[in-house]
């Protein structure tokens, strides 16, 4: 079984400030990873994933990732953040000694950019 | 383009009154899920399909119940829906065979009167 840990539930970020959102997993097997951004009324659009080969992934609009596998951990950052990134973000999870795809997320981190 | 696509965007139903969600891809995957997501929290998976075969999660009510007639459409019905049970449903997919992203539709939120 796995479990993901995503330790701030918000985070408050000036425009074109940088931000780091925080995820922490625990498993006892290998898993892939995922970040899913959720804007309000809508469904989970997929940011980045991480499978295998190098652990820094670029994703869609400017974030990236870095899987980190001694703290276990998959932190998400963006250089500089716009308005239009306010959202919830989800981590996610998923077995790699499975067949399906079935996800296990955190419990998600709603970033709120000011102006 | 290729989608997920659920209707309708809001439905309104009667405490006790069944109530049919229907969701629909072109992406061709083998595997639909279905979940249930309430306010501020995570989705919660209630149960999906790798082509035919159906898969409960231990803890989904047995008030809720699933169809896939085909590869392209999955139906979840609820069968006495309570207020308990008003939240946002999202249908996603997936190829399968691991390692493999969800795609996502825009979801159906359901109110209990």
């Amino acid at each position: 079984a796995q479990s993901v840990t995503q330790l701030d539930s918000q985070v408050p970020v000036f425009e074109e400030a940088p931000v780091e959102l925080r995820c922490n997993y625990s498993s006892s097997v290998s898993v892939y990873l995922f970040w899913y951004v959720q804007y309000p009324n809508q469904g989970l659009q997929l940011l980045l994933k991480y499978l295998s080969g190098s652990t820094l992934v670029k994703g869609i609009n400017g974030f990236e990732a870095e899987f980190n596998k001694s703290q276990t951990s998959f932190h998400l950052r963006k250089p500089s953040v716009h308005i239009s990134d306010t959202a919830e973000y989800f981590c996610a999870v998923s077995d790699v000694e499975s067949s399906g795809d079935k996800l296990t997320f955190g419990t998600g981190t709603r970033l709120a950019v000011r102006p | 383009d290729a989608m997920v696509i659920q209707n309708p965007r809001y439905q309104v139903t009667q405490f006790g009154k069944p109530v049919t969600l229907s969701c629909s891809q072109t992406l061709n995957h083998n595997v639909m899920y279905w979940y249930q997501q309430k306010s501020s929290q995570a989705p919660k998976l209630l149960f999906h399909y790798y082509d035919k075969d159906f898969n409960n999660e231990a803890d989904t009510p047995d008030n809720f119940q699933s169809r896939r007639p085909n590869t392209s459409f999955c139906f979840l019905d609820i069968r006495s829906p309570g207020l308990g049970d008003a939240a946002m449903y999202l249908c996603a997919t997936s190829r399968g065979g691991g390692g493999q992203p969800q795609h996502f539709g825009d979801g159906t939120r359901l109110s209990i009167l």
